[in-house]
């Protein structure tokens, strides 16, 4: 069975220090991976999703970026933090193979920014 | 572009029934549901395709029309383990962008 791992659970850091979160899924090759960012009470944001290696799409914040350095792993940065940055980062995967893209969510990471 | 869902919230007594709808601006081939229980991840409940198709997952059902491009969540006897906000999600068609509803928290009390 498929699973998806993220870490760390807990994050508190200052304002304008870096940012790395880590994603990794097991159990499944080549899937389609998103980072979503929700802040406390509102709904599911897309910040970035990635179809393959190397292959990112991005669709809202400047200071944040994601990479993908291998097939399951997916990593979220930023270089200097905001206090807006705070919230709740979710990864999630979706089987390529299936068209629908359904997601399946990790554990997510609480990020709060000081 | 985001589906709007409806209610935003609800409260519902224990055994109560609830209908959540979800509708969108732009043509629908899918739509799938999701719980969020408070401080932890969504979880997908299921997916509707086009054709009416409905579904079921425990005592919680839905119905899609794509026409209307809309789809609703039934929640019969309702649970407190119900208690949650739900989120509408779709795939934009010919991409793999994911689009979420704008969500509606749904309480149950004993």
């Amino acid at each position: 069975s498929q699973t998806i791992h993220q870490w760390p659970a807990t994050l508190v850091q200052p304002v304008g220090s870096p940012l790395s979160l880590e994603c990794t899924v097991e159990g499944t090759s080549n899937p389609n991976l998103y980072w979503y960012r929700q802040a406390a009470g509102r709904g599911l944001q897309l910040l970035f999703y990635s179809v393959g290696i190397g292959q990112i799409s991005s669709e809202v914040p400047q200071n944040l970026s994601a990479s993908r350095p291998q097939d399951r792993q997916f990593i979220l940065s930023s270089k200097k933090l905001l206090l807006s940055d705070s919230g709740f980062y979710l990864c999630a995967w979706s089987p390529r193979q299936r068209i629908y893209n359904e997601q399946f969510f990790g554990p997510g990471t609480r990020l709060t920014v000081l | 572009q985001q589906p709007v869902q409806s209610p935003q919230a609800v409260i519902l007594r224990e055994g109560e029934d609830a209908v959540i709808n979800c509708s969108s601006s732009k043509a629908l081939y899918s739509v799938h549901w999701y719980r969020q229980k408070h401080g932890e991840a969504p979880v997908f409940l299921m997916i509707l395709l086009k054709g009416g198709e409905q579904k079921g997952h425990e005592k919680i059902s839905a119905s899609f029309n794509e026409k209307k491009q809309q789809s609703s969540l039934y929640l019969t006897a309702s649970q407190l383990s119900y208690s949650g906000t739900y989120f509408c999600g779709t795939v934009l068609s010919g991409t793999y962008k994911y689009i979420f509803g704008t969500g509606t928290r749904l309480k149950v009390l004993a």
